[in-house]
């Protein structure tokens, strides 16, 4: 079955520490999204990429990063200058440029927090 | 400035009846309008979207939304709704601020409530 599959589910990270984050897909979408959600504040864009190594800073890219060096993989790596980093992240896809026609397709998120 | 809004935080409704969740939206050019809906520690699911034609767009699970340009609104609605209707719901708007259009605006999220 084609879709996005984030890992892992849930994630626990120290004070100082980076982790990343995994998204992989195999809907041989060329453009790929990270969000983050907080409650009552919906979803934030914090970094997208439309082809193979590029990728552009959304709304909120201070204190992560993102590599795009296969068109089925696009990790996010929170690092520790991100100084509030618990929060849902989802990670997202699109055909290109046919998001107007078929929206995203969403992973099932990964859950992190801050211990 | 290209932007969506969804007015309600929660809507709660019982069985059986009707449910509308609301969206207005501003953009430029023409609007590329989309529903999803969010179940707890999932991921987003398409539900509708609406590009051109018909105002009336109808989706997955019995919803349907209503397109109306002179409102600028785009609501969600059902005839008669389920238990299983209770989730997170999330309108959203091609965003067409960089060339690419290749983004999508999402509004804050209604809670719905459908109590037995």
């Amino acid at each position: 079955d084609g879709g996005i599959t984030q890992s892992p589910k849930y994630l626990f990270r120290k004070e100082g520490q980076n982790v990343t984050l995994s998204c992989e897909q195999n809907l041989n979408h060329d453009a790929m999204y990270w969000y983050r959600q907080d409650p009552g504040q919906g979803l934030r864009l914090i970094y997208y990429s439309q082809i193979v190594n590029d990728f552009q800073k959304g709304d909120i890219a201070e204190g992560y990063s993102v590599s795009r060096e296969k068109k089925e993989s696009f990790p996010l790596t929170v690092t520790s200058a991100q100084k509030n980093p618990t929060a849902f992240y989802l990670c997202a896809s699109s055909s290109y440029p046919g998001v107007s026609n078929y929206g995203y397709t969403f992973g099932s998120g990964t859950r992190l927090t801050v211990v | 400035a290209q932007s969506v809004a969804q007015p309600e935080d929660q809507v709660n409704v019982a069985e059986g009846n009707p449910l509308t969740v609301k969206c207005t939206y501003s953009v430029s050019g023409n609007p590329y309008l989309f529903w999803y809906v969010q179940y707890p520690n999932r991921g987003l699911q398409f539900l509708l979207k609406y590009i051109t034609g018909d105002n009336l767009v109808k989706g997955s699970y019995g919803f349907e939304a209503e397109f109306n340009k002179s409102q600028t609104s785009f609501h969600l609605k059902k005839p008669s709704a389920l238990v299983s209707d209770s989730a997170l719901y999330f309108c959203a708007v091609r965003d067409m601020r960089d060339s690419s259009a290749s983004k999508i605006i999402f509004g804050s999220g209604t809670r719905l409530s459908i109590r037995p």
